[in-house]
């Protein structure tokens, strides 16, 4: 159990342009999901936490108007880069949370690669 | 100060040898503690998860967690060049968001 899967697995598009990326919790349902952003030999960062039915909650410095989260239901989020540019180029990663108390655990999906020319 | 802690590596072992990896902590409420692996150019998977202190074994796994000393480990048996990897320290405070360490690069020399 607990596999998380996104789509696609790798994108490439023009600068300007927006890009769409849906993660899905495939045998559990996640009322919170998280968005990572990974750049070459660098350590994960939190860009936000996905919450079903509600807003997302955005780290600080992570534009919420350029990055669109959307959790439309228990088992899929949703991140949009929007008028991406070069510098989004990265590693996106969601993970969802399965389980409660100490047995909260976090699963990743296998992430999508994100290459804007 | 950074919340998880842990040594950048690399840390480089022979086939065969014992890995230890290891991770500090600063929030002493700290509840949950976790292990990711991850590959090159992949996603991190869970390895283990520990929340009780003392030892817990998985295989050629073992987690360590001192909640006194705000201390978590992995060792590594008999480690083979396949385990070469980027290992993860994760911790979960109680709420629903997990803190991640910045990893250990740790390579198993054949």
């Amino acid at each position: 159990g607990a596999v998380v899967s996104q789509h696609p697995s790798w994108v490439i598009c023009k600068s300007g342009t927006s890009v769409k990326i849906e993660c899905r919790s495939l045998d559990f349902q996640a009322t919170t999901m998280f968005w990572y952003r990974q750049f070459p030999k660098q350590s994960l960062m939190l860009m936000a936490t996905s919450n079903e039915g509600s807003k997302a909650t955005y780290e600080q410095g992570v534009e919420k108007d350029k990055f669109l989260i959307n959790h439309a239901s228990l088992t899929l989020s949703t991140l949009t880069v929007t008028s991406a540019h070069p510098e989004d180029s990265s590693f996106y990663i969601c993970s969802a949370n399965l389980g409660e108390g100490l047995g909260e655990t976090q699963y990743f999906g296998p992430g999508t690669r994100l290459l804007v020319l | 100060q950074k919340e998880v802690e842990q040594n950048s590596g690399p840390l480089s072992v022979p086939e065969g040898a014992i890995a230890s990896l290891n991770c500090t902590y600063s929030d002493r409420g700290s509840q949950s503690f976790f292990w990711y692996r991850q590959y090159s150019g992949k996603s991190p998977e869970l390895i283990m998860f520990i929340y009780s202190n003392g030892d817990k074994e998985d295989g050629r796994f073992t987690a360590q967690l001192n909640k006194a000393s705000q201390y978590v480990s992995l060792l590594i048996r008999d480690s083979q060049p396949s385990d070469s990897a980027t290992y993860l320290c994760a911790v979960n405070t109680g709420g629903f968001k997990t803190i991640f360490g910045a990893g250990t690069r740790l390579f198993v020399k054949a």
